[in-house]
């Protein structure tokens, strides 16, 4: 069956350093998702990505934060000057065409900023 | 802005039990709702999908139950074994022209044998 896929599985970065996050949706999806989880805490929506264009995009998601689909298979979320707090698990999904469709997602990347 | 609280926080059962997993969400305008599981440091499995024009649906030992009108979900796990445990997360899938997935905070199951 196929999946969505994420790497790295952990990233450890230094406070002030970009970190790129990257992902491979399902190959016939349309719909691409960031979420985020910071331990403890909810998973929260980060962004949504449609047609090369961001759909729409969380109070979270600000200007240190930016989403590309640079080829036709890679969806990757940049962070441009982490923080502590950017701390969390990252997970990408995808979803075919229509609202009916379920979200697949990765196994995430752990993000650790020092 | 759509809240989804699950219920309970924790639960922990002795192994062959049925149990309810409770959620609710605040907007009843949802397109579906989606749960989850997840284990410690891992990423989430999609268990049971609902529409919002149905009223359950079913997969193994587990079924989940939408009320959309009073914004209410339950998954009922049958039978429950070790291998279970896990927090399961429910998510709704709404947002006007944006969809999104807004998930509550989850259920930590810890089933004993």
């Amino acid at each position: 069956e196929p999946e969505v896929t994420q790497t790295p599985s952990h990233q450890v970065t230094q406070m002030g350093q970009e970190v790129i996050l990257r992902c491979v949706p399902i190959s016939n999806h349309l719909y691409f998702y960031w979420y985020r989880q910071i331990l403890g805490q909810k998973v929260e929506f980060l962004v949504s990505f449609y047609n090369n264009e961001i759909s729409e995009k969380s109070e979270i998601f600000d200007d240190q934060f930016s989403v590309e689909r640079p080829d036709g298979s890679n969806f990757t979320l940049k962070i441009r000057s982490t923080k502590l707090e950017d701390s969390a698990m990252y997970f990408c999904a995808s979803r075919h065409q229509g609202a009916a469709q379920p979200q697949h997602f990765g196994d995430g990347t752990r993000l650790s900023i020092l | 802005k759509q809240e989804v609280t699950q219920i309970p926080a924790a639960l922990s059962v002795p192994e062959g039990e049925n149990l309810v997993l409770n959620c609710s969400f605040t907007d009843s305008a949802i397109y579906n709702l989606q749960w989850f599981r997840q284990d410690p440091g891992k990423g989430l499995t999609s268990l049971l999908l609902i529409q919002s024009s149905q009223r359950e649906q079913t997969s193994g030992r587990l079924n989940a139950s939408l009320d959309k009108s009073s914004g209410r979900s339950t998954l009922y796990i049958a039978a429950s074994q070790p291998g279970d445990s896990a927090t399961y997360l429910c998510a709704v899938f709404s947002g006007g022209s944006n969809y999104k997935l807004t998930f509550g905070k989850g259920t930590l199951l810890t089933v004993n044998p």
